[in-house]
């Protein structure tokens, strides 16, 4: 069955400071890698997304994640970061077999980025 | 970008009232489109998926006559939660597939809380 794993509920960071958020995935196959970001009552934004091609792959707001089939990861990363990048950050990974239309979501990572 | 909307952002209403939530694509046409449930603190769970002009195909565990879902145009789907209870307060969030784009991408809509007393 396909999962992901995100294996830190939160990550504190330094404004200014290089942050990654950690995410591990099992599926068989290929897998297709989201990112999204949540901020307070409010629905999910997309950030970025790995399909195939380039294993660094650049989205939204300056992020960018980096696929590592070898250690099934895909970890988001910002050289910088923002005390507006404080929020709640989904990986996900499309279902595979009679679950292809689906995404299925990790917990969660509560990124707080301190002044 | 692509843009859902869902109202109400927020509901409150009493036990054994039902409650219908609009979730609309707004600048694209979705055949599919997703209803799921959010606990505080916790991941996004499915409920069910939501295809246009055919009947949802709901997840294990989720009562079909409890969560009516309605998908009867390529940009509104509609989610009914019927005589609601106390536990069925959580925030719901849509999203939606863009038919004619990238079909990867969902793009979510900003969710609706909902709190039945």
């Amino acid at each position: 069955a396909q999962s992901v794993a995100q294996p830190e509920d939160q990550v504190n960071v330094a404004e200014g400071n290089p942050l990654t958020v950690k995410c591990t995935y099992s599926v068989s196959g290929n897998p297709y890698l989201f990112w999204y970001v949540q901020y307070p009552n409010r629905g999910l934004q997309f950030l970025l997304k790995y399909i195939t091609g380039d294993n660094l792959v650049k989205g939204s707001y300056g992020f960018e994640a980096e696929f590592n089939k070898s250690q099934t990861s895909f970890h988001l990363k910002k050289p910088s970061a923002l005390v507006s990048d404080s929020a709640l950050y989904f990986c996900a990974v499309r279902g595979q077999g009679g679950g292809y239309n689906k995404l299925i979501f990790g917990a969660g990572t509560r990124l707080a980025v301190h002044p | 970008g692509a843009v859902v909307s869902q109202h109400p952002s927020r509901v409150i209403c009493k036990s054994g009232t039902s409650v219908k939530i609009e979730c609309r694509s707004l600048d694209f046409q979705a055949t599919t489109m997703f209803w799921y449930r959010q606990f505080p603190k916790q991941s996004l769970m499915l409920m069910a998926t939501s295809n246009e002009g055919s009947k949802a195909t709901y997840e294990q565990g989720v009562e079909k006559d409890k969560f009516l879902i309605n998908h009867a145009s390529l940009t509104l789907s509609t989610l009914t939660v019927t005589s609601a209870h106390p536990e069925d307060s959580s925030f719901y969030i849509c999203s939606a597939r863009d038919s004619g784009g990238v079909w990867e991408t969902q793009y979510f809509g900003p969710g609706t809380r909902l709190l039945v007393l």
